[in-house]
């Protein structure tokens, strides 16, 4: 199984932040990334596929990037909005494993 | 606009099989372009993939649990199913179904659109 590990686990910014979140594989998934937005009691939400393409529908403040073994979220101006936990995903193997996630809070 | 609803029983026995069912609202779950999912999050912690379907009867299985696992679809009802059998206290988690598009070129596949998920517990 690949494995996926993010970092960090927590992460305590303002609004109007820029925030950088990493997903690092255990071995290269090409681009096969995706990365899901998921607040309290409600199901995760797709913000990002294949490492960097913008889902339809979610700010662009949200951007990713990366390949082969080493991936980014970032969210350029934190909104309020915007405080929830964050999940990578890949999907190299029809198996796809997820990261434990990180979870974006109120400084 | 596509909408997925899970249901099923919140409180299964220990040893016993947890069945739940998705349905599909607002399209077809024969939609050449869709696969079907289900996805499970233990209280507190991350993400797990269960099993797909594709709407021609062709599963996928997380190898972790395939020895208990079944998933089912029924065109007619615009439903897909999972049965765990056997299940422990492990399998106490929120699942979800989720539809996840065919990628062409892509060795798996990601989650697009999700029901709101049920919470299932395993106890006695």
């Amino acid at each position: 199984d690949i494995q996926m590990t993010q970092s960090p686990s927590t992460l305590s910014a303002s609004v109007g932040d820029r925030v950088t979140i990493t997903c690092r594989a255990s071995q290269s998934i090409s681009s096969w990334l995706a990365w899901y937005q998921q607040k309290p009691g409600k199901a995760p939400n797709l913000l990002i596929y294949k490492a960097s393409s913008l889902e339809s529908g979610v700010p662009s403040r949200f951007s990713g990037s990366g390949s082969g073994t080493e991936f980014t979220l970032t969210i350029s101006s934190l909104q309020p909005d915007d405080f929830a936990t964050y999940y990578c995903q890949q999907y190299n193997s029809y198996s796809g494993t997820f990261g434990q996630g990180t979870k974006v809070e109120i400084k | 606009q596509l909408q997925l609803q899970e249901s099923g029983p919140g409180l299964v026995k220990p040893s016993e099989t947890l069945s739940l069912t998705c349905t599909v609202s607002g399209g077809s779950i024969s939609s050449s372009n869709d696969y079907w999912g289900w996805i499970r999050q233990p209280p507190g912690k991350g993400l797990e993939w269960i099993g797909t379907i594709y709407y021609s009867g062709s599963t996928y299985y997380n190898p972790s649990l395939k020895s208990r696992l079944t998933i089912s679809v029924d065109t007619s009802k615009n439903q897909f199913s999972l049965k765990l059998s056997s299940v422990t206290a492990a399998d106490t988690a929120v699942y979800y179904c989720a539809r996840h598009p065919s990628i062409v070129g892509a060795p798996g596949w990601y989650f697009d659109l999700w029901g709101r998920g049920t919470l299932v517990t395993v106890s006695s």
